[in-house]
């Protein structure tokens, strides 16, 4: 059973582009929704987190959206650059003491290109 | 200030063999967990390790054991090895410190595959 399910599994996008990865959750017990961030070889890095008292987080280039009543959030890289061409993964946790165990989704393959 | 650091980072094994995988948690953090990733999926949850103890379990079976010594650093170890455990192993690192400061760290993990 997938807690977290994440769309769409792969994206193309051209420089200076936004695309959007989105996720969406049943368990309303949920509190805490991160981003990571993974390059091939590395491991997953935290990119940015929000919790359901707010429906929008930025941090510089990356915004999340969090839309409580539909049990959905989404991740948009404004300005895309080759750079950010990585897996992007969606995760959640419950409990102010677990943010740290958390249930990922299945993951979004960007690429970027020039 | 030095990352999350696991060895080895590639290694085979055959079925129904043990593996123990180690991880050395980052500097200033007290609490490891490890996460299994198949390929093309998100990591999965299987313990943490808090003070030595175990601090919450995934969904893994008893043959997925782990150690956490006083140095914070882990092993976790597999016994009975099967073909499905074949995945990237991840160890994260974090700060037990206060109500939504537990942020995981990463290593770079350890690849298995079961042959």
């Amino acid at each position: 059973q997938q807690q977290v399910k994440q769309s769409p599994q792969s994206l193309i996008v051209q420089k200076g582009g936004i695309p959007i990865i989105n996720c969406a959750y049943e368990n309303t017990a949920f509190d805490y929704f991160p981003w990571y961030q993974q390059f091939p070889g590395k491991g997953p890095a935290l990119l940015i987190a929000i919790r359901p008292d707010v429906s929008e987080k930025k941090e510089g280039r990356f915004t999340i959206s969090f839309n409580k009543s539909a049990k959905q959030f989404s991740l948009h890289i404004m300005d895309s650059q080759p750079g950010d061409s990585a897996t992007y993964f969606c995760a959640a946790s419950i409990g102010a003491y677990n943010t740290d165990k958390l249930i990922f989704g299945t993951g979004t393959r960007l690429q970027v290109f020039p | 200030e030095t990352g999350v650091t696991q060895s080895p980072t590639h290694l085979i094994k055959t079925r129904g063999q043990q593996v123990t995988l180690r991880c050395s948690s980052q500097s200033g953090h007290n609490t490891v967990s490890w996460y299994q990733q198949a390929l093309g999926q998100g990591p999965q949850f299987i313990f943490q390790y808090y003070r030595e103890e175990e601090n919450g379990r995934g969904n893994f079976p008893p043959r997925f054991s782990g150690l956490q010594f006083p140095n914070y650093s882990s092993e976790l170890n597999v016994n009975a090895l099967e073909l499905d455990d074949s995945a990237l192993y991840l160890c994260a690192s974090s700060a037990y410190t206060s109500p939504g400061a537990n942020v995981l760290t990463f290593g770079a993990g350890s690849r298995l595959t079961v042959l």
